[in-house]
């Protein structure tokens, strides 16, 4: 059984780094591309960026200057580190499991982050 | 960027109800487009892969068709538990993206 749980830090300050960590397990990291994904409070779905087991990244443009992602491959685990937050910034953020042209299959429960001084 | 126009954004119907909720893309996508359901306080599942090949223990009440860059995700009975909102999401090329999202509402 394929497991994902999000943890790090519930509250940020604004312009300081937001940092998250995905714990993988049922799963080689790696396999599989690794993903992150956001949803502010009543709103849609963002998606992130992944990384795959090689160190590989695909970010979305429009967090990619503030936005690194990173594996750690002996602890089954990888990370999100976005810079400069803003209240902006505030929502839920899951990390979820895909591969080439295929979905999202596995997500995590979920990891809400607010942004506020 | 490819862009997901997914409607209505609501929808009420009632248990036994056929509903059917649409997502366009912005230019082709081949047959990599996905439907997701999530609940309040739930993270998002996967029910329709691949534009309409049904996700392992999804009901056969779901079902997902394409015509060209349309798309459709097609509940034949609501039930009870179907009350959700849904979103399509398109995995052919990165930035990956989704439509707004649907609100299943009971009537």
């Amino acid at each position: 059984q394929v497991q994902l749980q999000e943890s790090g830090p519930g509250l940020v300050k604004p312009s300081e780094t937001l940092s998250l960590s995905c714990s993988v397990s049922g799963a080689s990291i790696s396999t599989y591309y690794w993903n992150w994904i956001r949803q502010p409070p009543g709103r849609g779905l963002e998606w992130i960026g992944y990384i795959f087991h090689t160190g590989s990244t695909s970010y979305n443009p429009s967090l990619k200057s503030r936005l690194t992602i990173s594996v750690d491959t002996t602890k089954n685990q990888f990370f999100l580190n976005l810079r400069s937050v803003s209240a902006a910034d505030t929502a839920v953020y899951y990390c979820a499991r895909s591969w080439e042209l295929s979905p999202l299959d596995y997500w995590g429960q979920g990891a809400l982050v607010t942004v506020s001084s | 960027d490819i862009q997901m126009t997914q409607s209505p954004s609501s929808l009420s119907a009632s248990v036994g109800d056929r509903v059917t909720i649409t997502c366009r893309a912005s230019q082709r996508i081949s047959g990599y487009l996905n439907w997701y359901q999530q609940k309040p306080g739930q993270a998002p599942t996967l029910l329709i892969y691949v534009a309409s090949s049904l996700q392992r223990g999804v009901p056969s009440r779901f079902s997902g068709s394409k015509s060209g860059t349309d798309f459709t995700l097609t509940i034949s009975s609501l039930q009870p538990e179907d009350f959700a909102t849904y979103y399509c999401q398109q995995s052919y090329n990165t930035p990956y993206s989704f439509g707004q999202g649907t609100k299943l509402e009971i009537k």
